[in-house]
C-alpha cells in the first residue's frame, strides 16, 4: 500500500531563504506525486504533480519538486521564500492501483513560516 | 474551486444530532471522494464513490453514511454525531489523475 511521509511539522524560514520541504512516498508501482498548499481557513491548491515524463516538475509561485526514484522522494523547493508562501503543504500519491480507485492518500502536512 | 461545491460551509451540531453534507459538481465525472481534516492528521478518506449508485468505504468510515443517487451529487451523512467528528470535511472529484477539491465544510458537535 502506499504512504508518504513528511518530514518536519514545522519548517521556519527567513524571507528570500530557500524553502524546502521533504516528502518521501512508499509505492509498489510508478507513483503520481502531488504538492497542495492550504492557506488558513481556506481549501487545497494544486501546486504541481508528477504523472509521467520529466523527472523536475515546475509548478506555480515559483515552486518546484523533483521526483526522485531511487530516493523514493519528491521534495518541495523554492529558491527565495515571500511572507505570502507562509501556509500549509501537503505532498500526496495517487493510490491508482490499490482498493480506492485512484484516491490520494496525504502525508500529515507542513506549516511553513516565513520570518521577515 | 470551481466545479466542486460543498454545502453548508459552516455547521454546529449537539451531539446526537443528524445531518447532511453535499457536494455537487457541475461535470458527470465518475470518482467522487470525501476526505476529513484534522489538525496533523492531513486528510483521510472517508467514503468513496466509482459512479452513480456505488459506493465504498475509506479510511476512516465509521459514523458516517453516504449516497450518491445522481453522478453529479454524493452526500455524506451523520446519523448521530460525535464530538469525535469535529473536523474539516472536503469532497473532491477525480477525472484521470486531475483532481478538483471544494472548498470544504467546517463543522464543530458540541
Amino acid at each position: 500500500a502506499q504512504s508518504v511521509t513528511q518530514l518536519g511539522s514545522h519548517v521556519s524560514v527567513s524571507e528570500g531563504a530557500l524553502v524546502l520541504l521533504r516528502c518521501n512516498y512508499s509505492s509498489s508501482v510508478p507513483p503520481y506525486l502531488f504538492w497542495y498548499v492550504q492557506y488558513p481557513n481556506q481549501g487545497l491548491q494544486l501546486l504541481l504533480k508528477y504523472t509521467t515524463g520529466a523527472t523536475l516538475v515546475k509548478g506555480i509561485n515559483g515552486f518546484e519538486a523533483e521526483f526522485k526514484k531511487s530516493e523514493t522522494s519528491f521534495h518541495l523547493t523554492k529558491p527565495s521564500a515571500h511572507m505570502s508562501d507562509a501556509a500549509e503543504y501537503f505532498c500526496a500519491v495517487s493510490d491508482r492501483y490499490g482498493g480506492s480507485q485512484g484516491n490520494l492518500i496525504f502525508g500529515k502536512g507542513t506549516k511553513l513560516s516565513v520570518k521577515p | 474551486n470551481a466545479g466542486v461545491t460543498q454545502t453548508p460551509k459552516f455547521r454546529v451540531l449537539k451531539t446526537g444530532q443528524s445531518m447532511t453534507l453535499l457536494c455537487a459538481q457541475d461535470m458527470n465525472h465518475e470518482y467522487m471522494y470525501w476526505y476529513r481534516q484534522d489538525p496533523g492528521m492531513g486528510l483521510r478518506l472517508i467514503h468513496y464513490s466509482v459512479g452513480e449508485g456505488t459506493t465504498a468505504k475509506g479510511e476512516v468510515p465509521d459514523g458516517y453514511n453516504v449516497s450518491r443517487l445522481k453522478k453529479q451529487n454524493f452526500l455524506l451523512g451523520l446519523e448521530s454525531a460525535a464530538p469525535s467528528q469535529t473536523s474539516v470535511y472536503f469532497c473532491a472529484r477525480r477525472r484521470e489523475y486531475g483532481y478538483t477539491f471544494g472548498s470544504g465544510t467546517r463543522l464543530t458537535v458540541v
